[in-house]
């Protein structure tokens, strides 16, 4: 079966360009969680899907960045203009009702961003 | 809010060693989960256990067991006979207990475990 499938899984960029970063969660999942994990913070959630709508996006650092999920198979997570403090692995997560069964989070491979 | 201590930032032992990572934990909630993710080499994090806050009963999976101490805020995994498959880096989590937060997991800074042939 196939898992979450994220792209690309490495990405680098300059300063001020637009990055985006794209999510496949498994199928039949109804909620989607987008990370980030770096050296500093560790892991953040950024924000929180549930049946494609944005439940909890509190954690989405400023207005630079923005996420979608235009339907169940997909979603983006969109950064623009980028900047060097962006650099981090992004990690997009899902999972049948969290409440439900063991709540377990599946994660993705990660996209390793890298803003120069 | 809740917060989540492991002190160990990095464990190195020798292959077939017992090995203890340790998780502190805070929270105002009376109900709550717990969680133990590992990130291996790879990247990816991969789920090893889900534990209610109400249910302070030991768990044995194969090599691997919990050991949840609700007075002392702590749930503490140990890994028997460690495997070089083993090293990774271990997060504990906890989270609310529904209210529509149960998705909102706080991981801690982890535990590399590095398991040497």
């Amino acid at each position: 079966d196939a898992g979450v499938i994220q792209s690309p899984r490495h990405e680098v960029t300059e300063m001020g360009q637009e990055v985006t970063l794209r999510c496949k969660p498994i199928s039949g999942h109804n909620s989607l969680f987008w990370y980030r994990q770096t050296m500093m913070r560790g892991l953040e959630l950024l924000i929180y899907f549930n049946n494609n709508v944005p439940i909890d996006d509190s954690g989405m650092p400023e207005d630079r960045f923005s996420a979608k999920m235009p339907n169940a198979s997909f979603s983006t997570l969109k950064i623009q203009p980028s900047e060097p403090r962006d650099s981090a692995v992004y990690f997009c997560a899902s999972s049948l009702n969290p409440g439900s069964n063991t709540g377990e989070l599946f994660f993705g491979e990660g996209s390793r961003l890298t803003v120069l | 809010a809740q917060k989540v201590t492991q002190a160990q930032t990095e464990i190195s032992v020798v292959e077939k060693e017992d090995v203890t990572l340790d998780c502190v934990y805070e929270t105002r909630d009376t109900t709550y989960y717990l969680f133990w993710y590992k990130q291996p080499p790879s990247g990816e994090l991969v789920f090893l256990i889900r534990r209610n806050s109400f249910d302070e009963q030991n768990e044995i999976s194969g090599r691997y067991s919990w050991n949840f101490q609700k007075s002392t805020s702590s749930f503490n995994f140990t890994i028997t006979a460690s495997q070089v498959v083993d090293s990774a880096v271990y997060f504990c989590a906890p989270s609310p207990w529904g209210g529509g937060s149960n998705y909102k997991l706080t991981f801690g800074k982890g535990t590399l475990l590095t398991v040497n042939p």
